[in-house]
């Protein structure tokens, strides 16, 4: 049982460049987010997810973009690097939304962006 | 706003000792749950314990217990016979019913645990 699987694990990218951070569940879960970790800060939530087709806005989303093609994956697009965005990013995922199950977190991507 | 304090940016204790983590918490919500997440060096997100906010009742998981006192949104964390191993920052968090649904993360307390 893989879990959550983010890719890549670490990236440099110039600014402005664009890329996409993959994330992947196989546990059906049907909630997923992606959150980013600053130093000396908890995580703080970019986008979510509550099903394949359905994607909302967290606290911090300028920049991002996501989509919900499968219950699988929820890539997280960068449009235009900047280096604000330099931050580690999480994948997490739960069975459904607002349960109080266990969100289990992907190992996080370390970004760069110079 | 939702927010969490985690007033102890570090802590230490001696290997084998107990040691307690405090958190507080403001939301006018009155269904949620409250989390502790352990993050080692390798950065990985690990839950240590979770409690409902409508149990009376502390959770506890072996080494792991919490103090939930909900009227003082109050949600401290203790390690009994702390090892080694427990070295890592410390997220005190919590999830509220309606909107996103986020958890929402304090800013981490870094413990170490020295032989």
């Amino acid at each position: 049982n893989a879990g959550v699987t983010q890719t890549p694990k670490f990236q440099v990218l110039k600014t402005g460049q664009s890329m996409t951070l993959q994330c992947a569940q196989d546990m059906n879960h049907e909630y997923m987010s992606w959150y980013r970790q600053d130093p000396g800060m908890g995580l703080r939530l970019i986008h979510y997810s509550v099903g394949a087709g359905i994607t909302d806005q967290g606290e911090v989303p300028n920049g991002y973009n996501v989509s919900r093609s499968t219950t699988e994956d929820f890539p997280l697009r960068l449009l235009s690097a900047a280096p604000s965005q330099t931050s580690v990013y999480f994948c997490a995922s739960s069975l459904s939304r607002f349960s109080g199950n266990t969100i289990y977190f992907g190992e996080g991507s370390w970004l760069t962006v110079v | 706003a939702q927010t969490v304090t985690q007033s102890q940016p570090e802590m230490s204790v001696q290997e084998a000792e107990t040691v307690t983590l405090s958190c507080t918490y403001d939301t006018s919500e009155s269904n949620y749950y409250l989390f502790w997440y352990k993050q080692p060096p390798s950065r990985q997100m690990i839950l240590v314990i979770r409690q409902e906010a409508y149990k009376q009742q502390n959770a506890t998981e072996n080494r792991f217990s919490v103090n939930f006192q909900k009227a003082a949104k109050s949600f401290s964390l203790k390690i009994s016979d702390s090892q080694l191993g427990d070295t890592a920052m410390y997220f005190c968090a919590f999830i509220t019913q309606g909107g996103s649904e986020k958890l929402v993360f304090g800013k981490g307390t870094k413990l170490t645990v020295n032989p």
